[in-house]
């Protein structure tokens, strides 16, 4: 159980374009989902806080105008990566907070690799 | 605010050997603590967690982590290495006080397995 998928696992895109990845929890519900970056050999940095059937939560120097999230549902967060640069480049990973239980652990997607040419 | 500090960024091991990965949290409300466990180009796998039940804690594959509140720690280890084992992890915190909405990561410890 706690499955969370993340769709694609490996996107090259061209400077300015914009790129979705989407976010799964496969066989629960997540009301919250989170959207990490790590760049290489490093931490997990928090992007965003997402919040099914609201805005998000951004953290501290993360554009919200280009890191655009969307938790449409209990079980799809959505990032778009909007007028990619390659900065940009680097590994997206989401988690899902599941809703059963006391919800204090995230479960963690295979990540998706971006790289903006 | 919380923290967390893992000692060392490398750790080498012989195939066979004891495993013993660091971890010391600062945090202001009782913890809760996690380790996870990262494969090359994959997500975080949950290896084990600490909720404020029991002190020791055992995980998937062997692994098993003891919360020591007068040393603010929370160390991973593993009687025997395995090859398998070779990989990033990584120690974690957060607090019901935050809603669980934040999980802060520390810098990782590469685990390294030689035969």
């Amino acid at each position: 159980g706690a499955v969370v998928s993340q769709h694609p696992s490996r996107v090259i895109c061209k400077s300015g374009t914009s790129v979705k990845i989407e976010c799964r929890s496969l066989d629960f519900q997540a009301t919250t989902m989170f959207w990490y970056r790590q760049f290489p050999k490093q931490s997990l940095m928090l992007m965003a806080t997402s919040n099914e059937g609201s805005k998000a939560t951004y953290e501290q120097g993360v554009e919200k105008d280009k890191f655009l999230i969307n938790h449409a549902s209990l079980t799809l967060s959505t990032l778009t990566v909007t007028s990619a640069h390659p900065e940009d480049s680097s590994f997206y990973i989401c988690s899902a907070r599941e809703n059963r239980g006391t919800g204090d652990t995230q479960y963690f997607g295979p990540g998706t690799r971006l790289t903006v040419l | 605010a919380q923290s967390v500090t893992q000692l060392g960024s490398h750790v080498s091991v012989s195939e066979g050997a004891l495993v013993l990965l660091r971890c010391n949290y600062s945090s202001s409300v009782p913890p809760y603590l996690f380790w996870y466990v990262q494969y090359p180009n994959q997500g975080l796998q949950l290896l084990l967690k600490y909720t404020s039940a029991a002190t020791l804690v055992k995980g998937i594959n062997g692994f098993e982590a003891e919360f020591k509140k007068s040393e603010t720690s929370f160390h991973l280890t593993k009687p025997s290495a395995h090859m398998s084992d070779a990989a990033e992890y990584f120690c974690a915190v957060s607090s019901m006080n935050t809603g669980f909405q934040k999980l802060v990561f520390g810098t990782g410890t590469r685990l390294l397995v030689s035969p």
